[in-house]
């Protein structure tokens, strides 16, 4: 069975400072992809990422970086120098051999001005 | 290029009426998902379609919840009748090739569900 567990159900933060979210992932698939989407209060999923399980190169986008760490099951994010614009509900999610994707429960961020 | 369109955004009614959610995926995405998302909690798949047909409605509660996908473009969800637990947000997506786990699916704004 595939799952992800967000461990972190809300984040507080002041505008400029960093922020990891946690991601852990359990499948026994060999082949699977992870993903990053954000939904602001607006309500749409907004992709953000997309990480193969063969591919364990960090990524880094704007002030955005994700961390995949296969001997941990750990997929994490970090928004570098946060602003206010940056809050949201933060979802990972796994898709394995079935296609079928799994999300976590979201963390809440919130960045304060 | 459009995104996903819902509609209705919102939608309010009284336990034991039926409704309707209506979704448009991305033009040339052949695959399209509904999605139920509680309060709290991330999206749950209800139902995948590729193309015209529902190849996963395994976690569709098909009692009470109907979809259909006609011409392989536009979808419907059909809750009748509705019960108190239905009042969720109910996510459309659509991705070019489903059936290929390296496929990326992209969302819909929702349509907010309350059953009072």
């Amino acid at each position: 069975a595939q799952k992800i567990t967000q461990a972190q159900t809300e984040i507080s933060v002041v505008e400029k400072e960093d922020v990891t979210l946690d991601c852990v992932y359990e499948t026994r698939d060999t082949t699977y992809y992870l993903f990053w989407y954000k939904q602001p209060p607006s309500g749409e999923l907004v992709f953000l990422i997309r990480r193969n399980s063969f591919d364990e190169q960090n990524e880094i986008s704007g002030r955005y970086s994700w961390n995949f760490q296969k001997s941990t099951s750990s997929f994490n994010f970090t928004i570098t120098a946060s602003q206010v614009v940056d809050s949201a509900v933060y979802f990972c999610a796994l898709s394995g051999s079935n296609n079928d994707m799994r999300f976590g429960a979201g963390t809440r961020l919130t960045v304060k001005p | 290029e459009a995104g996903v369109v819902q509609s209705p955004r919102y939608k309010i009614i009284e336990k034991k009426q039926p409704v309707a959610f209506w979704c448009n995926p991305i033009s040339g995405h052949n695959t399209l998902y509904w999605y139920r998302q509680n309060l709290g909690q991330g999206p749950e798949l209800l139902i995948r379609y590729e193309n015209e047909e529902a190849v996963d409605d395994s976690q569709l509660p098909k009692d009470r919840f109907s979809a259909e996908r006609l011409k392989g473009v536009d979808s419907t969800l059909k809750i009748q009748p509705a019960e108190l637990g239905d009042s969720a947000v109910y996510l459309c997506a659509s991705s070019l090739d489903g059936s290929r786990t390296t496929d990326t699916q992209y969302f819909g704004p929702g349509t907010r569900l309350t059953v009072l």
